[in-house]
């Protein structure tokens, strides 16, 4: 069936070190969705990557989709202690706007 | 946050016992989905409905049941709880933009089967 995977499942790094986020899927995607976590919350809307290649910035954040349409991968440069939670990419088939969710990347500021 | 409660919040129940979930959004949506979080597994889709008594099943479906009298309700059943069934379930509705749509997430509901 189709899977997104995600990692690493964990990263812990000081204050002001980057961070980067990696996600794979086994077959196409159509697009594909980040989301954040914050600890004891319920996953927010990041961003969503449909085109081949594309890349988008939010602040220090920068999202890329790959050519392939197959991977994707999310950064943050300079880490901060606000940007803690858990990050998900979730990618779509096409199929009813259903999303399959990779396993999310913990993410641990330390200041 | 687009108007989406679930009810309960938390619940605690015994095994075999039905639990039912309530998910109530006042946006109007079409699309609404029941997820569950575990560690380890990120959410996994349990079912969606794409309209009034349209409900299909996720990758997740095994020991639930879904409703949808009402475009706003979307209700999860768990006919006969099981441990394996503890876990926090979330329910979201697809805002449609462009070439797929952002979900929406409700609070979540904490379920504890003993």
């Amino acid at each position: 069936g189709q899977q997104v995977m995600q990692i690493p499942q964990y990263q812990h790094v000081q204050e002001g070190e980057d961070f980067t986020t990696y996600c794979n899927s086994s077959t196409t995607l159509s697009n594909i969705q980040w989301y954040k976590q914050r600890p004891g919350g319920h996953p927010v809307f990041l961003i969503q990557l449909v085109k081949s290649g594309e890349v988008k910035k939010q602040k220090r954040l920068t999202f890329q989709f790959g050519e392939a349409k197959k991977n994707s991968s999310l950064h943050i440069t300079a880490t901060q202690t606000t940007d803690v939670g858990t990050y998900f990419c979730a990618g779509s088939y096409n199929q009813g706007g259903k999303l399959i969710f990779g396993q999310g990347t913990e993410l641990s500021v330390k200041p | 946050d687009a108007g989406i409660t679930q009810s309960p919040r938390h619940k605690v129940t015994e095994t075999g016992t039905p639990v039912t979930l309530r998910c109530h959004q006042t946006e109007n949506h079409r699309y609404m989905y029941w997820y569950r979080q575990d560690p380890g597994h990120g959410l996994r889709l349990i079912h969606y409905s794409y309209g009034v008594k349209d409900t299909d099943k996720g990758e997740v479906s095994d020991g639930y049941s879904v409703s949808r009298s009402k475009t706003e309700d979307f209700l999860l059943t768990l006919e006969s709880a099981t441990s394996s069934q503890t876990s926090v379930y979330f329910c979201a509705i697809l805002a449609p933009s462009g070439a797929g749509g952002e979900q929406y997430f409700g609070p979540g509901t904490r379920l504890t089967v003993t």
